[in-house]
């Protein structure tokens, strides 16, 4: 299967402050990537669609200024949380869509932000 | 609305097989996926179906009746590792976007 890395896979920050999380597709070029958000004992919920090139698309209730996400390359997309506050703390994953190819969504490694 | 309904938690002794099931109602379907995740970790894929049948794979087959909303994951002869979360998950459209269920927790005791 193909590789995703997302980095860092954790990170605390004080309140207040900007966390950048990247996520790579490493063998494939990702066209289209996919943020959740992931709470404890809870099930992953989507919170964008981000295509190379374009806009993010947001889903309902996700704050699009709060969580800016950039997708310049094939192989790089980057969610910003901005002005972090411990309400945000959770697990975020990418996952990357091979279009030409692979049926699945791959996924990274996720990132376990923390603020404090 | 969309649902996605898992049981919570299952418990089954190794060794053992333990059926997960999964109804959906969803506003498209383009396929479902079965991904295993253990704690603090990311999903892994663990099967896809798109057609109405079973997928074998290994200790892990996967069925789905898309006129009926219902897929299963089958585990057989369980180990330990396999205690994790199973999610269930449908494709609504062709770009890949993805509506999790909640998770069911296999726990596999000795």
């Amino acid at each position: 299967g193909a590789v995703v890395s997302q980095h860092p896979s954790w990170v605390i920050c004080k309140s207040g402050t900007s966390v950048k999380i990247e996520c790579r597709s490493l063998d494939f070029q990702a066209t289209t990537m996919f943020w959740y958000r992931q709470f404890p004992k809870q099930s992953l919920m989507l919170m964008a669609t981000s295509n190379e090139g374009s806009k993010a698309t947001y889903e309902q209730g996700v704050e699009k200024d709060k969580f800016l996400i950039n997708h310049a390359s094939l192989t790089l997309s980057t969610l910003t949380v901005t002005s972090a506050h411990p309400e945000d703390s959770s697990f975020y994953i990418c996952s990357a869509i091979d279009r030409g190819g692979y049926t699945e969504a791959f996924f990274g490694q996720g990132t376990r932000l923390t603020v404090v | 609305g969309q649902n996605i309904d898992q049981p919570t938690e299952m418990t089954a002794t190794e060794g053992a097989i333990v059926q997960i099931n999964c109804t959906y109602q969803t506003s498209g379907f383009n396929g479902l996926f079965w991904y295993q995740q253990h704690a603090g970790e990311a999903p892994t894929f663990l099967s896809y179906n798109v057609l109405d049948g079973l997928e074998e794979k290994g200790r892990f087959s996967s069925f789905l009746s898309r006129s009926k909303g219902y897929s299963y994951l089958l585990l057989k002869e369980l180990q330990m590792k396999d205690s994790a979360s199973y999610l269930c998950a449908v494709k609504n459209d062709s770009w890949g976007k993805l509506q999790f269920g909640a998770g069911t927790q296999v726990v596999v005791t000795p």
